[in-house]
Protein backbone atom coordinates (compact mmCIF):
# COMPACT_ATOMS: atom_id res chain seq x y z
CA UNK A 1 0.00 0.00 0.00
CA UNK A 2 1.75 2.83 -1.09
CA UNK A 3 -0.44 5.63 -0.16
CA UNK A 4 -0.06 8.67 -2.95
CA UNK A 5 2.94 8.53 -4.96
CA UNK A 6 3.98 11.73 -6.98
CA UNK A 7 6.19 12.08 -9.91
CA UNK A 8 8.90 13.78 -10.18
CA UNK A 9 10.43 14.92 -7.34
CA UNK A 10 12.09 17.54 -8.97
CA UNK A 11 12.07 19.29 -12.36
CA UNK A 12 13.18 22.12 -13.76
CA UNK A 13 11.92 24.10 -16.70
CA UNK A 14 12.06 26.39 -19.34
CA UNK A 15 9.52 29.24 -20.03
CA UNK A 16 6.79 27.87 -22.37
CA UNK A 17 7.77 24.48 -22.03
CA UNK A 18 5.11 22.47 -20.78
CA UNK A 19 4.86 18.97 -18.57
CA UNK A 20 2.87 16.62 -16.63
CA UNK A 21 3.27 16.11 -12.66
CA UNK A 22 1.45 12.18 -12.05
CA UNK A 23 -0.12 11.30 -9.21
CA UNK A 24 -1.63 7.95 -8.36
CA UNK A 25 -3.01 6.81 -5.15
CA UNK A 26 -3.93 3.10 -4.70
CA UNK A 27 -6.42 3.76 -1.83
CA UNK A 28 -9.68 3.54 -3.72
CA UNK A 29 -10.07 7.20 -2.47
CA UNK A 30 -12.69 8.89 -4.45
CA UNK A 31 -11.76 12.30 -4.28
CA UNK A 32 -8.33 13.94 -5.30
CA UNK A 33 -6.78 17.08 -5.13
CA UNK A 34 -3.89 19.39 -6.27
CA UNK A 35 -2.35 22.27 -4.07
CA UNK A 36 0.58 24.29 -4.68
CA UNK A 37 2.40 25.62 -1.89
CA UNK A 38 4.58 28.89 -2.84
CA UNK A 39 7.95 29.35 -0.42
CA UNK A 40 6.72 30.25 3.01
CA UNK A 41 3.36 30.00 1.90
CA UNK A 42 0.18 28.13 2.47
CA UNK A 43 -1.24 25.36 0.42
CA UNK A 44 -3.91 27.14 -2.50
CA UNK A 45 -6.33 24.49 -4.59
CA UNK A 46 -5.63 24.21 -7.98
CA UNK A 47 -8.05 21.44 -9.36
CA UNK A 48 -10.28 18.88 -7.61
CA UNK A 49 -11.92 15.75 -8.56
CA UNK A 50 -14.82 13.88 -6.75
CA UNK A 51 -14.82 11.07 -8.83
CA UNK A 52 -13.65 9.40 -12.71
CA UNK A 53 -14.53 11.76 -15.33
CA UNK A 54 -15.44 14.61 -13.08
CA UNK A 55 -12.97 17.55 -12.32
CA UNK A 56 -13.49 21.05 -11.02
CA UNK A 57 -11.63 24.51 -10.50
CA UNK A 58 -9.85 25.52 -7.26
CA UNK A 59 -8.79 28.33 -5.98
CA UNK A 60 -6.09 29.45 -8.77
CA UNK A 61 -6.79 27.07 -11.42
CA UNK A 62 -5.10 28.85 -14.46
CA UNK A 63 -1.94 28.07 -16.28
CA UNK A 64 -3.36 23.98 -15.30
CA UNK A 65 -5.76 21.37 -16.41
CA UNK A 66 -6.37 18.30 -15.07
CA UNK A 67 -8.18 14.98 -16.28
CA UNK A 68 -9.42 11.47 -13.89
CA UNK A 69 -9.62 8.85 -16.16
CA UNK A 70 -9.57 6.38 -13.91
CA UNK A 71 -9.83 6.21 -9.82
CA UNK A 72 -6.64 6.04 -9.47
CA UNK A 73 -4.55 8.46 -11.53
CA UNK A 74 -4.93 12.42 -11.28
CA UNK A 75 -2.30 13.65 -13.38
CA UNK A 76 -1.50 18.12 -13.72
CA UNK A 77 -1.03 19.60 -16.91
CA UNK A 78 1.34 22.53 -16.63
CA UNK A 79 0.77 24.16 -20.13
CA UNK A 80 3.53 27.09 -21.33
CA UNK A 81 5.32 27.50 -18.22
CA UNK A 82 5.73 30.76 -16.41
CA UNK A 83 8.29 31.59 -13.33
CA UNK A 84 4.63 31.96 -11.71
CA UNK A 85 4.13 28.91 -11.45
CA UNK A 86 7.10 27.89 -9.52
CA UNK A 87 6.19 26.00 -6.57
CA UNK A 88 6.15 22.71 -4.39
CA UNK A 89 2.99 20.99 -5.45
CA UNK A 90 1.12 18.45 -3.92
CA UNK A 91 -1.49 15.87 -4.63
CA UNK A 92 -4.11 14.44 -2.36
CA UNK A 93 -7.05 11.67 -1.99
CA UNK A 94 -9.61 11.45 0.58
CA UNK A 95 -12.24 8.86 0.99
CA UNK A 96 -16.07 9.63 -0.01
CA UNK A 97 -15.87 13.27 0.95
CA UNK A 98 -13.68 16.36 1.07
CA UNK A 99 -14.54 16.27 5.15
CA UNK A 100 -12.19 13.16 5.40
CA UNK A 101 -8.69 12.68 6.38
CA UNK A 102 -6.02 13.55 3.09
CA UNK A 103 -3.54 11.68 2.39
CA UNK A 104 -0.95 13.94 0.61
CA UNK A 105 1.72 12.87 -1.37
CA UNK A 106 5.57 13.75 -0.95
CA UNK A 107 5.25 16.62 -3.26
CA UNK A 108 6.65 18.00 -6.43
CA UNK A 109 9.04 20.67 -6.28
CA UNK A 110 8.85 22.79 -9.82
CA UNK A 111 11.39 25.54 -11.05
CA UNK A 112 10.77 27.80 -14.13
CA UNK A 113 13.59 29.94 -15.21
CA UNK B 1 -16.69 30.25 -1.41
CA UNK B 2 -15.06 29.36 1.08
CA UNK B 3 -12.29 31.48 2.79
CA UNK B 4 -10.39 30.50 5.46
CA UNK B 5 -8.00 32.91 7.88
CA UNK B 6 -5.64 32.00 10.21
CA UNK B 7 -3.77 33.91 12.73
CA UNK B 8 -0.87 34.28 13.36
CA UNK B 9 1.32 34.23 11.06
CA UNK B 10 4.24 33.15 13.24
CA UNK B 11 4.49 32.09 16.86
CA UNK B 12 7.48 31.64 19.03
CA UNK B 13 7.30 29.89 22.61
CA UNK B 14 9.11 28.91 25.31
CA UNK B 15 9.37 25.05 25.89
CA UNK B 16 6.71 23.65 28.08
CA UNK B 17 4.47 26.91 27.33
CA UNK B 18 0.95 26.82 25.51
CA UNK B 19 0.44 27.88 22.10
CA UNK B 20 -3.05 29.18 20.29
CA UNK B 21 -3.79 29.59 16.42
CA UNK B 22 -6.32 30.67 15.40
CA UNK B 23 -8.50 30.34 12.65
CA UNK B 24 -11.96 31.80 11.22
CA UNK B 25 -14.21 29.94 8.14
CA UNK B 26 -16.52 32.13 6.07
CA UNK B 27 -19.17 29.72 4.49
CA UNK B 28 -21.79 28.74 8.00
CA UNK B 29 -22.73 25.32 6.17
CA UNK B 30 -18.77 24.21 6.31
CA UNK B 31 -18.89 21.04 8.67
CA UNK B 32 -15.61 20.01 8.78
CA UNK B 33 -12.42 21.39 10.56
CA UNK B 34 -8.76 20.09 10.49
CA UNK B 35 -5.63 20.90 11.66
CA UNK B 36 -2.31 19.43 9.86
CA UNK B 37 1.20 19.80 10.61
CA UNK B 38 4.08 20.08 8.11
CA UNK B 39 7.32 19.70 9.02
CA UNK B 40 10.30 21.35 7.02
CA UNK B 41 10.93 19.73 3.89
CA UNK B 42 7.73 17.10 4.69
CA UNK B 43 4.43 16.88 3.73
CA UNK B 44 1.43 18.02 5.53
CA UNK B 45 0.15 15.42 8.06
CA UNK B 46 -3.46 15.41 10.06
CA UNK B 47 -3.00 15.88 13.72
CA UNK B 48 -6.28 16.27 14.74
CA UNK B 49 -9.99 17.29 13.31
CA UNK B 50 -13.19 18.64 14.80
CA UNK B 51 -16.83 18.19 13.12
CA UNK B 52 -19.22 20.78 13.57
CA UNK B 53 -21.91 18.59 16.05
CA UNK B 54 -18.63 18.68 18.65
CA UNK B 55 -17.44 21.76 20.64
CA UNK B 56 -14.46 20.32 21.39
CA UNK B 57 -11.58 17.38 21.21
CA UNK B 58 -8.77 16.75 22.72
CA UNK B 59 -5.33 14.32 21.85
CA UNK B 60 -2.70 14.60 24.47
CA UNK B 61 -1.07 18.02 24.31
CA UNK B 62 -3.57 18.98 21.82
CA UNK B 63 -7.09 20.38 21.83
CA UNK B 64 -9.11 22.04 19.59
CA UNK B 65 -12.45 24.11 19.94
CA UNK B 66 -15.14 24.90 17.58
CA UNK B 67 -17.49 27.97 17.82
CA UNK B 68 -20.04 27.66 15.15
CA UNK B 69 -21.77 30.97 16.02
CA UNK B 70 -18.50 33.19 15.38
CA UNK B 71 -17.13 30.97 12.71
CA UNK B 72 -14.11 30.52 14.48
CA UNK B 73 -12.14 27.39 15.41
CA UNK B 74 -8.95 26.89 17.51
CA UNK B 75 -5.70 25.04 18.36
CA UNK B 76 -4.15 24.81 21.43
CA UNK B 77 -0.53 23.36 22.23
CA UNK B 78 0.24 22.31 25.48
CA UNK B 79 3.39 21.76 27.47
CA UNK B 80 5.13 22.50 23.97
CA UNK B 81 7.83 20.88 22.83
CA UNK B 82 11.09 21.58 20.66
CA UNK B 83 9.14 18.41 18.25
CA UNK B 84 6.37 20.66 17.86
CA UNK B 85 8.24 23.59 15.77
CA UNK B 86 6.52 22.99 12.16
CA UNK B 87 4.01 25.42 10.19
CA UNK B 88 -0.03 24.26 10.88
CA UNK B 89 -2.67 24.58 8.72
CA UNK B 90 -6.38 24.68 9.71
CA UNK B 91 -8.79 24.08 7.19
CA UNK B 92 -11.98 23.58 6.43
CA UNK B 93 -15.13 22.27 4.62
CA UNK B 94 -18.54 20.86 3.47
CA UNK B 95 -19.24 17.08 2.91
CA UNK B 96 -19.58 16.78 -0.50
CA UNK B 97 -16.69 20.34 -1.16
CA UNK B 98 -13.38 20.78 -1.37
CA UNK B 99 -10.60 21.31 1.60
CA UNK B 100 -10.03 25.00 1.78
CA UNK B 101 -6.68 25.53 3.78
CA UNK B 102 -5.87 28.63 5.76
CA UNK B 103 -2.48 30.86 4.89
CA UNK B 104 -0.37 29.05 8.07
CA UNK B 105 1.59 29.55 11.10
CA UNK B 106 4.73 28.68 11.42
CA UNK B 107 5.49 27.88 15.12
CA UNK B 108 8.91 28.16 16.99
CA UNK B 109 9.58 25.92 20.29
CA UNK B 110 12.60 27.09 21.64
CA UNK B 111 14.41 24.92 24.59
Amino acid sequence: NAGVTQTPKFRILKIGQSMTLQCTQDMNHNYMYWYRQDPGMGLKLIYYSVGAGITDKGEVPNGYNVSRSTTEDFPLRLELAAPSQTSVYFCASSWLSGANVLTFGAGSRLTVL
Amino acid sequence: GENVEQHPSTLSVQEGDSAVIKCTYSDSASNYFPWYKQELGKRPQLIIDIRSNVGEKKDQRIAVTLNKTAKHFSLHITETQPEDSAVYFCAASKNTDKLIFGTGTRLQVFP
